[in-house]
């Protein structure tokens, strides 16, 4: 029943690695998103995505790709991974006519 | 460069007093605007938002805008201990800008018992 489901909710890996992060919404919403939060509760966009269409692409590394196979997907996937990545990363989304956000739960990702 | 801006506090009040949160924003083509409140380790949850400028109820929470000074604001009245938590301003722009959300920096609100 969750609206916007993100896996996995801890990720532990070592600098060099590459990883990626599922999001998932069951909302029929047609605009999903890609939020990092830093350490300091910062929440800055970093992806979105309406109709599998990139909209938003803020100046975020290379090493970040998302991928959106379907309206209700959107995934990130993380190359050579460093210790500034250590955030937590939220999914969310939204009816592009409307207004408000649905945010996943979120991913706590440790660059060690 | 969007910016959205608030005092991240702590912002200590008493437990039936009321708690005042504000933000400023720098674009004026923004459009709408949101208040979030996030507890400590979870997801940020909508509380309210407002288009139009003047005040906006909803229970115990007042949200009120104006455009001309570019502030927004949150009241809560009645603040009771299970009000504490991380209170994020959001802004919706218009155009491109209306696919994002640009959040302040939040404003950690302490009720005290």
């Amino acid at each position: 029943d969750t609206a916007v489901s993100q896996t996995p909710k801890y990720l532990v890996t070592q600098m060099g690695n590459d990883k990626s992060i599922k999001c998932e919404q069951n909302l029929g919403h047609d605009t999903m998103y890609w939020y990092k939060q830093d350490s300091k509760k910062f929440l800055k966009i970093m992806f979105s995505y309406n109709n599998k269409e990139l909209i938003i692409n803020e100046t975020v590394p290379n090493r970040f790709s998302p991928k959106s196979p379907d309206k209700a997907h959107l995934n990130l996937h993380i190359n050579s991974l460093e210790l500034g990545d250590s955030a937590v990363y939220f999914c969310a989304s939204s009816q592009a006519t409307v207004v408000s956000y649905t945010f996943g739960s979120g991913t706590r990702l440790t660059v060690v | 460069q969007k910016e959205v801006e608030q005092n991240s506090g702590p912002l200590s009040v008493p437990e039936g007093a009321i708690a005042s949160l504000n933000c400023t924003y720098s674009d004026r083509g923004s459009q709408s605007f949101f208040w979030y409140r996030q507890y400590s380790g979870k997801s940020p949850e909508l509380i309210m938002f407002i288009y139009s400028n003047g005040d906006k109820e909803d229970g115990r929470f007042t949200a009120q805008l104006n455009k001309a000074s570019q502030y927004v604001s949150l009241l809560i009245r009645d603040s009771q201990p299970s009000d504490s938590a991380t209170y994020l301003c959001a802004v919706k722009g218009s155009g491109a800008g209306s696919y994002q959300l640009t959040f302040g920096k939040g404003t950690k609100l302490s009720v005290i018992p």
